[in-house]
């Protein structure tokens, strides 16, 4: 498997734009996780979700920010209307009941920039 | 997951063993203790976990004491490449609302 795949790896984008982040999860993994990585605030856990289903979107930080999986090979999280401080590296992970517990797999990650 | 607690940073130099302590007093019993390892413009990836006891594979050992209140991350002999930021978990994500949440990790920094 090629592991958890990103796309795009880098975007800058003019503040007021919609953004679009791209994950596609390691077959047969039913959980994923998105994650928001800057220097201030560390790694963020954003909303995961298990068998395609949002479970926990309380790191979510605003209403601009929307997460869909809709289905278990593909999954989105989008930004509308971005802001300059929404540049950070955003991160897909994902995992499986049936791996080794708390065991996850990150993608390279998207290094949002926004001006 | 259980809150846990390792130093900022640490420094060591080419062929040291570096020994990071993560606290995690609350941790449930069906808790288990996970290390992650982050490069640079990478993502973390994982290292070791364990339960109880000692854990050793190819990149590291965890030991862990009998209450389980703390563990120590083990890096052998470490070279340049291993600087990095090293993060502690605790937690079951197969239960009901669990999630992986990281802390805030420790900058590991490997001088020559």
């Amino acid at each position: 498997d090629a592991g958890v795949i990103q796309s795009p790896r880098h975007e800058v984008t003019e503040m007021g734009q919609e953004v679009t982040l791209r994950c596609k999860p390691i077959s047969g993994h039913d959980y994923l996780f998105w994650y928001r990585q800057t220097m201030m605030r560390g790694l963020e856990l954003l909303i995961y979700f298990n068998n395609n289903v949002p479970i926990d979107d309380s790191g979510m930080p605003e209403d601009r920010f929307s997460a869909k999986m809709p289905n278990a090979s593909f999954s989105t999280l989008k930004i509308q209307p971005s802001e300059p401080r929404d540049s950070a590296v955003y991160f897909c992970a994902s995992t499986s009941t049936e791996t080794v517990n708390t065991e996850a797999f990150f993608g390279q990650g998207t290094r949002l920039t926004v001006v | 997951l259980a809150k846990t607690t390792q130093p900022i940073s640490m420094d060591s130099y080419e062929g040291q063993e570096v020994n990071i302590t993560c606290s995690h007093n609350n941790i449930a019993t069906n808790d288990y203790i996970t290390w992650y390892q982050q490069f640079p413009s990478q993502g973390p990836r994982f290292i070791i976990q364990g339960y109880k006891t000692k854990v050793t594979n190819e990149v590291a050992s965890l030991f862990i004491p009998a209450d389980r209140k703390s563990s120590t991350l083990s890096l052998p002999r470490v070279s340049l490449s291993d600087t990095a930021v090293y993060y502690c978990l605790v937690g079951d994500l197969k239960a009901a609302g669990n999630k992986l949440t990281f802390g805030g990790g420790t900058r590991v920094l490997v001088k020559p």
